[in-house]
C-alpha cells in the first residue's frame, strides 16, 4: 500500500519566492493535516481538513500560508512570500474516521530551506 | 482543552538499559492513548496504541499500560537497542478530528 505521499522532499528557496508543498493522502482517509516541525517549536499542527472542508486553521502562522484541499486525493500548502523563518520540515498525515483508533498516518515530510 | 506531558529529554542509554518515558494527559471523555515515533530524517510513524483502561499496547519490545487513575501511558522498554534511537511522542485522541501530541522525547542509545 502507499503511503501518504508528499513532494517535493526538499525545497531551497530565496526569502520572497512562493512556496507549493504538496500532499496525497492514502486512499479512503477523510482527515488530513498539515504539520510543521522544528528544532524550537517542535510539531505544530498547522490545518486539518475533514472532506476536504478546512475544519481548524488556528494554526496557521499568518495569511503568508494557505492550504487548499480541491479532491479527497491531493491538498497543497502554500507559503506567499517565504521567510527565513518559514525553514522547517513540514509534514502531511491523514487518517480515516472509521478507524477504531483514529491513528494517524504520516508521510516522509518536506524539508524546507528559505535562504 | 486536551494535553499531553512528556518526560524531558534528551534521554541517552547504554545497549541493554531499561527504557522509560513518561507521558501525562488530561482530556475530556476517555481518549485513545498512542506512542509515535520518529527515526532520523522520517515522518512520525505509530509505535504502539491503547484505547480503554488497562489496556496495554506493545510492538517491537515496547509496552505502554493505559492507566486511567493517574491519567499516563508510560513507555516502557526492558532492553533497548542502538536502533531504537530516535524520538518518541506520546498522543491522544478523543474522537475529535485532531490528535494532541507532547513535545518528544530524544533517545539516544550508545553501544
Amino acid at each position: 500500500d502507499a503511503g501518504v505521499i508528499q513532494s517535493p522532499r526538499h525545497e531551497v528557496t530565496e526569502m520572497g519566492q512562493e512556496v507549493t508543498l504538496r500532499c496525497k493522502p492514502i486512499s479512503g482517509h477523510d482527515y488530513l493535516f498539515w504539520y510543521r516541525q522544528t528544532m524550537m517549536r517542535g510539531l505544530e499542527l498547522l490545518i486539518y481538513f475533514n472532506n476536504n472542508v478546512p475544519i481548524d486553521d488556528s494554526g496557521m502562522p499568518e495569511d503568508r500560508f494557505s492550504a487548499k484541499m480541491p479532491n479527497a486525493s491531493f491538498s497543497t500548502l502554500k507559503i506567499q512570500p517565504s521567510e527565513p523563518r518559514d525553514s522547517a520540515v513540514y509534514f502531511c498525515a491523514s487518517r480515516s474516521a472509521l478507524s477504531s483508533y483514529n491513528e494517524q498516518f504520516f508521510g516522509p515530510g518536506t524539508r524546507l530551506t528559505v535562504l | 482543552g486536551d494535553s499531553v506531558t512528556q518526560m524531558e529529554g534528551p534521554v541517552t542509554l547504554s545497549e541493554e538499559a531499561f527504557l522509560t518515558i513518561n507521558c501525562t494527559y488530561t482530556a475530556t471523555g476517555y481518549p485513545s492513548l498512542f506512542w509515535y515515533v520518529q527515526y532520523p530524517g522520517e515522518g512520525l510513524q505509530l509505535l504502539l496504541k491503547a484505547t480503554k483502561a488497562d489496556d496495554k499496547g506493545s510492538n517491537k519490545g515496547f509496552e505502554a499500560t493505559y492507566r486511567k487513575e493517574t491519567t499516563s501511558f508510560h513507555l516502557e522498554k526492558g532492553s533497548v537497542q542502538v536502533s531504537d534511537s530516535a524520538v518518541y511522542f506520546c498522543a491522544l485522541n478523543t474522537n475529535a478530528g485532531k490528535s494532541t501530541f507532547g513535545d518528544g522525547t530524544t533517545l539516544t542509545v550508545k553501544p
